[in-house]
């Protein structure tokens, strides 16, 4: 049975940092590129960002308006994948959604909340 | 970046008539491999998100084939041929040919 599964998040002040785990079983890690998909509270997907899986180099990409704060990585030893936010700003409250894409194959978990809030 | 524009973002529907949604893209979705890019994915209420269609045509696994795919190059549709109830929920499209984006999302409710 494949599960994701996404921990890590909670209340947090502006300006601290979080980091998101996400840990996977049921199929081969390695293989997939790992996503992360935010949705704000009544609002619709922003794509985050992914790593690939080692087969394409492993490498990073990010959507603009998180570039440089958000950091992906991921342990193919443990299949889990981790997005490190830094700086959080109000703006990042959501929820934060893991997804493992194979080409046509696409598992998601169920989100972890993040609030940010002094 | 790729700019993805749905519409209509409400679509009241009828169980048993068809459903449309277009998304247009700022850039084309054509990859000189012959693919387009583009992904169509539903969310129910009170779930996660679930693919349904890949590379702008093909199903995914387990989606009933009352849904189709179509388009090329910066426009595309989604279409449902007899709409059913367990058809209400949040629609989205998605490119895949710079980084990703998703449209702003169809929201599919029975009239």
């Amino acid at each position: 049975e494949v599960q994701v599964v996404e921990s890590g998040g909670g209340l947090v002040q502006p300006g601290r940092s979080l980091r998101l785990s996400c840990t996977t079983s049921g199929f081969t890690f390695g293989d997939f590129a790992m996503n992360w998909v935010r949705q704000a509270p009544g609002k619709g997907l922003e794509w985050v960002g992914f790593i690939r899986g080692k087969t394409y180099g492993g490498t990073t990409e990010y959507a603009a308006s998180v570039k440089g704060r958000f950091t992906i990585s991921r342990d193919d030893s443990k299949s889990i994948a981790y997005l490190q936010i830094n700086s959080l700003k109000t703006e990042d409250t959501a929820l934060y959604y893991c997804t493992a894409r194979w080409n046509y194959i696409d598992h998601w978990g169920q989100g972890t909340l993040v609030t940010v809030s002094s | 970046d790729i700019v993805m524009t749905q519409s209509p973002l409400s679509l009241p529907v009828t169980p048993g008539e068809p459903a449309s949604i277009s998304c247009r893209s700022s850039q084309s979705l054509l990859h000189r491999n012959g693919y387009n890019y583009l992904d169509w994915y539903v969310q129910k209420p009170g779930q996660s998100p679930q693919l349904l269609i890949y590379l702008a045509s093909n199903r995914a696994s387990g989606v009933p084939d009352r849904f189709s795919g179509s388009g090329s190059g910066t426009n595309f549709t989604m279409k449902i041929s007899r709409v059913e109830a367990e058809d209400v929920g949040v629609y989205y499209c998605m490119q895949a040919a710079q980084t990703r984006t998703f449209g702003q999302g169809t929201k599919v409710e029975i009239k």
